[in-house]
């Protein structure tokens, strides 16, 4: 059974930070990872998308990179914002049911950004 | 396009009542999915259907949840008799299957609060 993990739960960093979200996930057997944002009382926000092919995505100052051998992945902030301030959420895409696979979630990381 | 359309977005019944969850996924999306969160347990995988039909309900918590697609462009989720323990936003979320190459895009969500 595939179990996605991401800690710390939360972080704070001052703005303007450079930083690092990390994912770890047990079944290295996957299509693809999504990185999503959430904010409070909100739906989820597709990021980046990676497939297993694919080392890393970006898109502005966001940049997912997969290391699958190693069931790693990590989520790169540049330069921090306030605006930044959500929840992220990493989940990945098994491959144990062919093409109907479904996606398992990790918690989610809250960052908070400090002006 | 719209994305995934949700109804309602906000949901307070009294324990015992019937409460149903309407989502109309993106137009040409073969795939949806109905997610439950919580603090305490995250992201939770309910059902997914695939071409209107049901995949995998094992993750239906109890006999009291049933889901339905009758057409490509509708889900619902219904609850009979609701329960305080279900009080959580439930998400819904549709993606095109091409092999798991696809991400998903979810619905704003709708918040049950179970008095």
């Amino acid at each position: 059974k595939q179990e996605v993990t991401q800690i710390p739960a939360a972080l704070s960093v001052p703005e303007g930070e450079n930083l690092v979200l990390n994912c770890s996930f047990t079944d290295s057997a996957i299509y693809n990872l999504q990185w999503f944002r959430q904010d409070p009382g909100k739906g989820l926000t597709s990021l980046l998308l990676i497939q297993s092919s694919q080392r890393e995505q970006t898109s502005g100052r966001l940049n997912a990179s997969l290391d699958k051998s190693s069931g790693r992945s990590t989520l790169y902030i540049a330069a921090s914002q306030p605006g930044d301030s959500a929840t992220y959420l990493c989940a990945v895409r098994s491959v144990n049911t062919g093409a109907n696979s479904k996606l398992t979630f990790g918690k989610g990381i809250t960052l908070s950004v400090r002006p | 396009d719209a994305g995934v359309i949700q109804s309602p977005r906000h949901e307070v019944t009294e324990m015992g009542q019937e409460v149903t969850l309407r989502c109309k996924p993106i137009s040409g999306h073969n795939s949806l999915f109905w997610y439950r969160q919580t603090m305490m347990r995250g992201l939770e995988l309910l059902i997914y259907f695939n071409n209107n039909v049901p995949i995998d309900d094992s993750g239906m918590p109890e006999d009291r949840f049933s889901a339905k697609m009758p057409n490509a462009s509708f889900s619902t989720l219904k609850i009979q008799p609701s329960e305080p323990r279900d009080s959580a936003v439930y998400f819904c979320a549709s993606s095109l299957e091409g092999w798991g190459r696809d991400g998903y895009t979810f619905g704003s969500g709708t918040r049950l609060t179970v008095v």
